[in-house]
């Protein structure tokens, strides 16, 4: 199976500030990467596909990028909603992997 | 607008079986997609466990523990999850989900599982 390892697994931050989360493939995933956000009590929800293509409705500030094993999830002027934690899922092989999910606190 | 519900027993003896079910609305499950089963433990990891095409064809998670089965009642636009032999460790809340390729884009809400003597 293909391994994800996410990080920071918890992050805080100031509204309007910009964060960073990576993830780590242990092999090759050739951009075959999702961004979900759950929030509590709640499902996730699909937010970014194909490393870097943004679901319909999610807004644009959110984005994704990263090529071969590294991939990252970027958020930019945090609102108060945004506060949830956030899953990638490799989707190249199967069976498909989640990474750890990374905490983010809106202080 | 598709939606997916999950239902079933919210508590499960070890060395049982659990069953669960999935009911999808606004979309037929012979029509498209892989109809996805998920668990996630209460220390939040999520676990992909298998899917079930529009076809009718099954892949289960090897790394799974526990032996799995996925099926469907097409009349009912249903699919089901079976568990054999569940320990403490299938204590999860399971989600069904609809998507491409085994990617889950459409969530039900999911049902909470505990297994416990």
């Amino acid at each position: 199976d293909i391994q994800m390892t996410q990080s920071p697994a918890s992050l805080s931050a100031s509204l309007g500030e910009t964060v960073s989360i990576e993830c780590l493939a242990s092999e090759d995933i050739y951009n075959n990467l999702a961004w979900y956000q759950q929030k509590p009590g709640k499902s996730p929800q699909l937010l970014i596909y194909y490393a870097s293509s943004l679901q319909d409705g999610v807004p644009s500030r959110f984005s994704g990028s990263g090529s071969g094993t590294q991939y990252s999830l970027k958020i930019n002027s945090l609102e108060s909603e945004d506060a949830a934690t956030y899953f990638c899922l490799q989707d190249s092989e199967y069976p498909r992997t989640f990474g750890g999910g990374t905490k983010l606190e809106l202080k | 607008q598709m939606q997916l519900q999950e239902s079933g027993p919210g508590l499960v003896k070890p060395t049982q079986s659990l069953f669960l079910t999935c009911s999808v609305t606004g979309f037929s499950i012979t029509s498209g997609y892989y109809w996805i089963w998920i668990r996630q433990s209460q220390g939040k990891h999520l676990e992909w466990m298998g899917y079930m095409t529009y076809s009718g064809e099954t892949f289960y998670n090897p790394s799974l523990k526990s032996p799995i089965s996925i099926t469907r009642e097409t009349s009912k636009n249903q699919f089901f999850l079976q568990l054999n032999s569940v320990t403490t460790e299938d204590t999860a809340m399971y989600y069904c989900a609809g998507g491409d390729d085994g990617t889950p884009d459409y969530w039900g809400q999911g049902v909470m599982v505990t297994v416990s003597s």
